[in-house]
């Protein structure tokens, strides 16, 4: 069955280091990859879209990759702030599907 | 642009009634609305699809009698909760995809609706 992973501890790190943010799926092959944020009590905020077709996509200090090979991707901000801790959703999807399956998510906490 | 608002955003009900959740595009049109559910530490959950204008698809497992969906028009859609019970307790977000964008799968979601059943 499709599986999505992504790690359930929470990343902590220091204000102005860029943080890393893994994905990984098994038995799927998406097309897209979605990367959202939610806030506690708080819907899901979209924030990129990568095709299959592209490597990175970058969105002033987000950048995300996509290796169909590894079946990985990863979110990664740069000089992070106190205001990006919040829980990151991956979403795989592909192209006859509408819905989305989210991943477990993974709480980001930016120390000043 | 892209705003998705939920009513209400809170409910607290006592066993054994029913409680609607409203899902609304405000600024798009959406042909297709998800209804999601989140218990506390983990992920969402997709319930259903809704498509204006025909029934919903349920996820498995989810029973189409007791969480009733209505897609009336391209910008409502709402989830109803009979007969709710404790169990019924969690946030539920829905989410809604811009007509414009039928190639991609991308979704804007609406800010949750805790419900509490008591």
């Amino acid at each position: 069955s499709q599986k999505i992973e992504q790690n359930s501890e929470a990343l902590n790190i220091q204000e102005g280091k860029t943080a890393t943010l893994t994905c990984n799926y098994t038995n799927y092959s998406p097309a897209y990859l979605q990367w959202y944020r939610q806030d506690p009590g708080r819907g899901p905020v979209f924030l990129l879209l990568i095709r299959e077709n592209e490597k990175e996509k970058r969105k002033e200090r987000l950048k995300v990759t996509f290796d169909t090979t590894l079946k990985q991707s990863l979110f990664h901000i740069t000089a992070s702030q106190p205001a990006d801790s919040a829980t990151y959703l991956c979403a795989p999807s592909n192209n006859a599907g509408n819905m989305l399956t989210f991943g477990g998510g993974t709480r980001l906490m930016v120390k000043p | 642009g892209a705003v998705v608002s939920q009513h209400p955003s809170w409910v607290i009900c006592k066993s054994g009634t029913s409680v609607k959740i409203e899902c609304r595009s405000l600024d798009f049109q959406a042909t297709t609305m998800f209804w999601y559910r989140q218990f506390p530490k983990q992920s969402l959950m997709l319930m259903a699809t809704s498509n204006e204008g025909s029934k919903a698809t349920y996820e498995q497992g989810v029973e189409k009698d007791k969480f009733l969906i209505n897609h009336a028009s391209l910008t409502l859609s709402t989830l109803t909760v009979t007969s709710a019970h404790p169990e019924d307790s969690s946030f539920y977000i829905c989410s809604a995809r811009d007509r414009r964008l039928a190639g991609t799968n991308e979704q804007y979601f609406g800010p949750g609706t805790r419900l509490t059943v008591t």
